[in-house]
């Protein structure tokens, strides 16, 4: 079946811009992660939606950073105000349950100018 | 604070020798415990999976190994293959805490 599903896979953008990252899940997952991956680095945590329950921003770096699902299913991930230090590859991953196996997106790499 | 982190960050191995990749974690709340493959320019794929009701779990050519006393999990690799050169990620999750606890990643690279 379908996996995750991330757009676009790269985008590059200048300072002070806002993006967007759009994030499909595995239809019938109700967790929903974004993860934060510097080049050579491991996964820093970002936000994660489960159900209709409020999401979990504990993660997000500053207030530039939000992150919607809507109707239980699509997630977009945006950053206003780009900075370079925003430039990382964002993963989204989704999980049939809170506590399942997360199953990973390919990624969308941003690069900031 | 609580984490999960790796003995080594780079592993270099002979094709078709076995590897070891290491980790340690100190929540010892943590019952459910993952092993990811990232390949370069990839998102991290599912490897094996094993609870804190088990010491040992086998899938196919790997081999996940839990000992709770020393709060250690181990990712056994039989007969490396070029295929396997990826970083390796373990994580661990503490019950009712939601976001799993991801370590810095060991870099496995094989030696044709």
């Amino acid at each position: 079946g379908a996996g995750v599903s991330q757009s676009p896979s790269n985008k590059v953008t200048e300072k002070g811009k806002d993006v967007e990252l759009r994030c499909d899940p595995i239809s019938g997952h109700t967790a929903l992660y974004w993860y934060r991956q510097s080049l050579g680095q491991g996964l820093e945590f970002l936000i994660y939606f489960q159900g209709n329950s409020a999401p979990d921003k504990s993660g997000l770096p500053s207030d530039r950073f939000s992150a919607e699902r809507t109707g239980g299913s699509v997630s977009t991930l945006t950053i206003q105000r780009t900075q370079q230090e925003d430039s990382a590859v964002y993963l989204c991953a989704s999980s049939l349950m809170a506590t399942d196996t997360q199953y990973f997106g390919p990624g969308t790499r941003l690069t900031v100018l | 604070g609580e984490s999960v982190g790796l003995h080594l960050p780079t592993l270099s191995v002979q094709e078709g020798d076995n590897s070891i990749i290491n980790c340690a974690y100190s929540n010892s709340a943590s019952d459910y415990f993952i092993w990811y493959k990232q390949e370069s320019g990839k998102g991290p794929q599912f490897i094996i999976d094993i609870r804190s009701n088990m010491d040992k779990r086998q899938g196919q050519r790997v081999t996940v190994l839990l000992n709770k006393t020393v709060k250690h999990l181990s990712l056994q690799i039989a007969a490396t293959q070029p295929g396997d050169s990826a970083v390796y990620f373990c994580a661990e999750n503490a019950g009712n805490n939601r976001k799993l606890i991801w370590g810095l990643g060991t870099s496995l690279a094989v030696n044709p």
